[in-house]
């Protein structure tokens, strides 16, 4: 299984910041590499897929870089409804798996 | 829209089958160009995989999981189903199901909203 390793597990930022979460990859996924943000009772939502496409009606402040096996994930201008979960996840071979998540939350 | 919405039994004893289906509204499984996966969220917040389908039937598990797991579909009532065997503790989580395109990265774009499911006497 390809392990997907996310930095920080958690972080304490305020409102107007830029944070980065980051995402590796235990062997190259070239760019099969998607963003979920995740709410407190709710199902993830994607934010980026492949690695760095905005999905449809996500804010432009969320953006998506890395390739191969490091990935990035900045948040600039951080808004309140941005404190939340994020996870990454591969669908680069059987079987997709999921960082452990990085949780960001008000300083 | 498309709308996906997980149902079945909140509790299930050790040892038994747990069986889920998932509605999906707004498009059809039987159109092809899309995977219908379950996942698992266990209740430390990590996220697993358990497998998915293609109309066709196709399917493919996570390996971890492919002695126990069964998805299958019911193209007439546009549904698709999770069945796990051999229940244990360590099954208790929130269960989705959720549908990834056949793009680059098969991102799961639509997700239901959970259904928690316990393993407990």
């Amino acid at each position: 299984d390809i392990q997907m390793t996310q930095s920080p597990s958690s972080l304490s930022a305020s409102v107007g910041d830029t944070v980065t979460i980051t995402c590796r990859a235990s062997q190259s996924i070239t760019k099969n590499l998607n963003w979920y943000q995740q709410k407190p009772g709710r199902a993830p939502n994607l934010l980026i897929h492949a690695a760095f496409i905005l999905q449809s009606g996500v804010p432009s402040r969320f953006r998506g870089s890395g390739f191969g096996t490091d990935f990035t994930l900045t948040i600039s201008s951080l808004q309140p409804e941005d404190f939340a979960n994020y996870y990454c996840q591969h669908s680069h071979s059987i079987p997709w798996t999921f960082g452990q998540g990085t949780r960001v939350e008000v300083k | 829209q498309v709308h996906l919405q997980e149902s079945g039994p909140g509790l299930v004893k050790p040892s038994q089958t747990l069986s889920l289906t998932c509605t999906v509204s707004g498009g059809s499984i039987s159109s092809g160009g899309y995977y219908w996966n379950w996942i698992r969220q266990f209740p430390g917040k990590g996220l697993e995989w358990i497998g998915h389908m293609y109309y066709s039937g196709d399917t493919q598990y996570n390996p971890s999981l492919e002695s126990r797991v069964t998805i299958s579909a019911d193209t007439s009532k546009n549904q698709f189903s999770l069945r796990l065997t051999s229940l244990t503790a360590a099954d208790t989580a929130v269960y989705f199901c959720a549908r990834s395109p056949f793009v680059v990265a098969a991102p799961f774009d639509y997700w239901g909203q959970g259904t928690l499911v316990t393993v407990s006497s």
